[in-house]
């Protein structure tokens, strides 16, 4: 069975403060993705990224970075300089690799709320 | 871009009430879902469907029954709604092969 533990439920930070989001998963399979999106207050879940479990290499896009450690199961989400609309809840997740028979099911964590002051 | 819609954003119902949630996504996507978000819960899969016609049990299906006529639309129906199905109420689609998915804004059903 997968998990996906999102330890911190809530972060507070002010605004320009570095924050990191940590996520923690659980899985046998050895070919399988990992996901974030982002809930704003409006209630729709954004799509962030996603990676696959041959893929190590950190990303960044703008301000938003990924680190994937295979080693301890972790794929954190760091947001530099924080900013008032990064408010939100994000959401960690994980599958397995469809394309190869598994399911097209994400397993979701339970999410953490980030709130920045400005 | 992906666009997926729910009917309401916002719905206040009454407790016996059969309520119907609609979803449209206009990306052809084969699967589609209905998650409910509770605070402390995150989210829960109601029902999904990877095909038209097809229907197929999540984790919390007790309560609820889905249709999906045209690969498009998927519907969320609570034949007899209660006060514990008050939730926020999030539809979701994906391509067939793939796991990210799409949401929509979501509906705040409070059943009174």
């Amino acid at each position: 069975a997968q998990k996906v533990t999102q330890a911190q439920t809530e972060i507070s930070v002010v605004e320009k403060e570095d924050v990191t989001l940590d996520c923690v998963y659980e899985t046998r399979d050895t070919t399988y993705y990992l996901f974030w999106y982002k809930q704003p207050p409006s209630g729709e879940l954004v799509f962030l990224i996603r990676r696959n479990s041959f893929d190590e290499q950190n990303e960044i896009s703008g301000r938003y970075s990924w680190n994937f450690q295979k080693s301890t199961s972790s794929f954190n989400f760091t947001i530099t300089a924080s900013q008032v609309v990064d408010s939100a809840v994000y959401f960690c997740a994980l599958s397995e690799d469809p394309a190869s028979g598994g399911s097209y099911i994400p397993t979701f964590g339970r999410g953490t709320s980030l709130i920045v002051h400005p | 871009d992906v666009k997926v819609t729910q009917s309401s954003r916002y719905l206040v119902k009454r407790t016996g009430e059969k309520v119907f949630l609609e979803c449209v996504q206009d990306m052809d996507h084969e699967n589609m879902f209905w998650y409910r978000q509770d605070p402390g819960l995150g989210l829960r899969l109601i029902y999904f469907s990877y095909d038209v016609k097809m229907k197929e049990k999540g984790d919390i299906p007790e309560g609820y029954s889905v249709s999906r006529e045209k690969k498009e639309r998927f519907s969320l129906i609570l034949e007899s709604a209660s006060t514990n199905q008050t939730s926020m109420y999030l539809c979701a689609s994906s391509i067939r092969d793939r796991a990210e998915q799409y949401f929509g804004p979501g509906t705040r059903l409070t059943v009174t």
